[in-house]
């Protein structure tokens, strides 16, 4: 059981590149999230799938997509990256009942110079 | 606007004594509460949770306090451990949370040191 997973692990981008993190989680979970955290920060919601087949925008979603492509996967986009997109992106997923804590993956550091 | 405030950066206890960790919220329809754990380099893990319902929750060496009136909750550690030394985040979840239906809204977490 690995939990939940992400890659990469690290990442530089230039301004304006594109990319996609991606996250696997095999707890047969329904409901899955993005954060992001900076320095000095709390993790900030981005975007989450409640369920399969749904995506909903978080505190902040501008400049970033998602993709719930099954139960286990649900991936971020950045369509052309910024420096303030610079930051520690972790992934999240609970089973979807109320009241779940929510397991979180490892995180992936991007830089964008 | 932060809706979950942990207004102490850093703290420091000698092992075998209290670690008491604060948080204050302002969204009154905030109804579940978690305390994570996160080390350098790792993600965060669930430590502890409670409901709006209890004013107290308790697991191992870990308890949290919930005073609703005040809108303040509070992590005891009992007796803190070389181990514990980590930053803690709170963690907020609820209707109008304003980070989605299922979304957490986290503080910016104390660095909690132990000192031998």
């Amino acid at each position: 059981n690995a939990g939940v997973t992400q890659t990469p692990k690290f990442q530089v981008l230039k301004t304006g590149q594109s990319m996609t993190l991606q996250c696997a989680q095999d707890m047969n979970h329904n409901s899955m999230y993005w954060y992001r955290q900076d320095p000095g920060m709390g993790l900030r919601l981005i975007y989450y799938s409640a369920s399969e087949g749904t995506t909903d925008k978080g505190e902040v979603p501008n400049g970033y997509n998602v993709s719930r492509l099954n139960k286990r996967e649900f991936s971020l986009r950045l369509e052309s990256a910024a420096p303030s997109q610079t930051s520690v992106y972790f992934c999240a997923s609970t089973p979807g009942r109320v009241y779940n804590e929510q397991f979180f993956g490892p995180g992936t550091r991007l830089t964008v110079l | 606007d932060q809706q979950v405030k942990q207004n102490s950066p850093s703290l420091s206890v000698q092992e075998g004594r209290i670690s008491i960790l604060n948080c204050d919220y302002t969204n009154s329809m905030f109804d579940y509460f978690l305390w994570y754990k996160k080390y350098p380099a790792e993600g965060p893990t669930f430590l502890i949770s409670i409901s709006s319902i209890k004013d107290k929750n308790e697991d191992g060496r870990f308890t949290v306090f919930l005073n609703k009136s005040a809108k303040h909750l509070s992590l005891h550690i009992v007796p803190s451990q070389p181990g514990d030394s980590a930053v803690y985040f709170c963690a907020a979840s609820g209707p109008y949370s304003g980070g989605g239906a299922d979304g957490l809204t986290f503080g910016k977490g104390t660095h909690l040191i132990i000192q031998p």
